[in-house]
């Protein structure tokens, strides 16, 4: 089974220009996060879908940052305009629905994409 | 709120001895406790998790985690390092209560370990 797969892997851009990374998760997982991870940091959550629902946003910059999920399915995080400081590896992962136990909080990841604002 | 705190961002250990990650939490609730490694330009693994039951916790490749409520840590270890284990490793908490808090996982800094022959 595939795991959660991401793309681009690596991105440099220069700053000011948009950049937009994509996220299939794994199938049946209707709960979809993106993190952000800084050099030398744990992982921090942007955002967090149910299904086609963003549920959990209080952590995206809304100013240039936006995220969808039209489908339910894969999603897209875009940021516009890039800035220096949003250099970093923007990781999606996913997990089975919210109808309890203990099963379901496993979340998996992605390989990241690696984004380089120049 | 919820936080991670892991103790020491680098530790380093010979080849077959013992390895000893620290992690302790604050949460407000009953935690669901968790490990993942992540490799040089890779994803997050999961190691293992605690949710309910035996608080001792064993995992992939050999580690184990035994969580102690009385001292909210959650610490990892291993009996003998292998050089494959070298990597960064991530300490998480999240709880399964409602709100728009379910299923987000809190991050420790991160621990990187390097193993020596």
């Amino acid at each position: 089974e595939a795991g959660v797969v991401q793309s681009p892997r690596y991105k440099i851009i220069e700053k000011k220009q948009p950049v937009a990374f994509w996220c299939n998760p794994i199938s049946g997982h209707n709960t979809l996060y993106w993190y952000l991870q800084n050099l030398g940091q744990g992982p921090e959550l942007l955002i967090r879908y149910e299904n086609e629902e963003a549920v959990d946003d209080s952590q995206l910059p809304k100013d240039r940052f936006s995220a969808e999920r039209l489908k339910g399915v894969d999603s897209t995080l875009k940021i516009q305009p890039a800035e220096l400081g949003d250099s970093a590896v923007y990781l999606c992962a996913s997990s089975l629905a919210r109808t309890g136990g203990s099963r379901n909080t496993e979340a998996f990841f992605g390989q990241g994409t690696r984004l380089t604002v120049v | 709120a919820q936080s991670v705190t892991q103790l020491g961002s680098h530790v380093s250990v010979s080849e077959g001895a013992l390895v000893l990650l620290r992690c302790n939490y604050s949460s407000s609730v009953p935690p669901y406790l968790f490990w993942y490694v992540q490799y040089p330009n890779q994803g997050l693994q999961l190691l293992l998790k605690y949710t309910t039951g035996a608080t001792l916790v064993k995992g992939i490749n050999g580690f184990e985690a035994e969580f102690k409520k009385s001292e909210t840590s959650f610490h990892l270890t291993k009996p003998s390092a292998h050089m494959s284990d070298a990597a960064e490793y991530f300490c998480a908490v999240s709880f399964n209560a409602g709100g728009t808090s379910y299923g987000k996982l809190t991050f420790g800094q991160g621990t990187i370990l390097t193993v020596h022959p």
